[in-house]
């Protein structure tokens, strides 16, 4: 079975330019998360989705950060535009329905986040 | 004052020893208690997650939780070279579903 999924690993953009990270969850997982760490920093939590709704998107640092799941199966997170403290590494994670995380839920390997 | 705290390292500890790593948390409120291991350009792996004050053993690894110090640690016994990565700490705080991180642990086990 594959794992949770994220394209590019790796982005190098310049400031002001958008991007878009995808995420692709394990098949039948309705959770969904977005976390990020930057350099020298834990990783932090940006939003939550069940399904294709925000259950909690209280991280999102500010008005460039746009998430969506449109139809409930992958994700995307779009940063417009981007600053060089957007610079990071973006990881995902799904879990099923109902479970907690000491059950079936996985992070992605991260997309590594270079604004120049 | 984060929520999660963990001492950066590097803990360096030599190959058979026990690696002790060690996180506090600031909301007592706080349910569940995880720890994850990363090796560098990886995903994070859960290898532990405790609920009840005491001790939690599972081969090599022992997680313990005390409540009232609000201090969860981690006990690697006969580290390995292969043991070598950060820990991470995280927490779920009441009323929540997302992970709060601990910025994490940077083990070394020295053949």
């Amino acid at each position: 079975e594959a794992g949770v999924t994220q394209f590019p690993s790796h982005s190098v953009i310049e400031k002001g330019q958008t991007v878009t990270l995808r995420c692709d969850p394990i098949s039948g997982h309705d959770n969904l998360y977005w976390y990020r760490r930057v350099m020298g920093k834990e990783i932090k939590f940006l939003l939550h989705f069940v399904k294709e709704s925000k259950q909690d998107e209280s991280g999102m640092p500010n008005n460039r950060f746009l998430a969506e799941r449109t139809g409930g199966t992958y994700s995307t997170l779009k940063v417009q535009p981007a600053e060089l403290e957007d610079s990071g590494v973006y990881f995902c994670a799904s879990s099923p329905r109902g479970s907690t995380w000491d059950t079936e839920a996985f992070f992605g390997q991260g997309t590594r986040l270079t604004v120049v | 004052q984060k929520e999660v705290e963990q001492n950066s390292g590097p803990l360096s500890v030599p190959e058979g020893a026990i690696a002790s790593l060690n996180c506090t948390y600031s909301d007592r409120g706080s349910q569940s208690f995880f720890w994850y291991r990363q090796y560098s350009g990886k995903s994070p792996e859960l290898i532990m997650f405790i609920y009840s004050n005491g001790d939690k053993e599972d081969g090599r690894f022992t997680a313990q939780l005390n409540k009232a110090s609000q201090y969860v640690s981690l006990l690697i016994r006969d580290s390995q070279p292969s043991d070598s990565a950060t820990y991470l700490c995280a927490a779920t705080p009441p009323g929540r579903r997302a992970l709060t991180f601990g910025s994490g642990t940077r083990l070394q086990v020295q053949p």
